[in-house]
């Protein structure tokens, strides 16, 4: 099956610096990657995703990377502010089913 | 609100006891997985139906685990013979292909 590798498992950054979170996924049928963020006693909220073939997206500060090649993809967040602070997760997902990384404490410091 | 519902949000219940939670998903979405997350970990896979098959089981879920989708609507996860090494969050996913979480289900076995 699936397996999500997720890097690094804490960062912190300076509020204004940017974020950078990588994923590595073993599955070539994987054809669908989404960015998760949860906040604590919170679910996991879907802020990005993108599909196999397309090599990156972006919706204002948070853009999504692929290389399907590699099997890698990450999220770049520009422009840190406190409230970016929480806990990220990466997932792979093919036809039949989706995958989680084991997440990425995010910390953005005022 | 994503329109996943999970029920109850809290449960705690002795060791050795039946539990069973519920997930309600939107209603067009024909995929529903269930996961369970611990404290500081990303969500591990349990389950996955496809309406009302279960397509794909992890090597997580013991013959104390089943789950059921009767409908193809709401799914059911019952734990038999509780362990405290089921505490945890229960959570529930439904989707067409971008994964909408319910807010979980947290179990803690004393």
């Amino acid at each position: 099956g699936e397996n999500v590798e997720q890097h690094p498992s804490t960062l912190s950054v300076q509020e204004g610096d940017s974020a950078v979170i990588k994923c590595t996924y073993s599955d070539s049928a994987s054809n669908y990657f989404p960015w998760y963020k949860q906040e604590l006693g919170k679910r996991p909220q879907l802020i990005i995703d993108i599909r196999s073939n397309v090599g990156e997206k972006k919706d204002q500060r948070i853009a999504v990377t692929l290389n399907k090649t590699a099997k890698h993809f990450s999220l770049h967040i520009t422009e840190t502010q406190p409230e970016d602070s929480a806990v990220y997760f990466c997932a792979a997902s093919n036809e039949n089913d989706m995958r989680f990384g084991a997440g990425t404490r995010l910390t953005v410091k005022p | 609100d994503t329109g996943v519902s999970q029920d109850p949000r809290h449960k705690i219940t002795k060791r050795g006891q039946n539990v069973t939670f519920r997930c309600d998903p939107i209603s067009e979405h024909n995929r529903l997985y269930w996961y369970r997350q611990t404290l500081g970990q990303g969500p591990e896979f349990l389950t996955y139906f496809q309406n009302e098959a279960q397509l794909e089981k992890s090597r997580l879920l013991s013959d104390r685990f089943s789950a059921e989708r009767p409908k193809g609507s709401f799914s059911t996860l019952e734990i038999q013979r509780t362990e405290q090494g089921d505490s945890a969050m229960y959570l529930c996913a439904s989707t067409p292909l971008r994964a909408f979480f319910g807010q979980g289900t947290r179990l803690t076995v004393v």
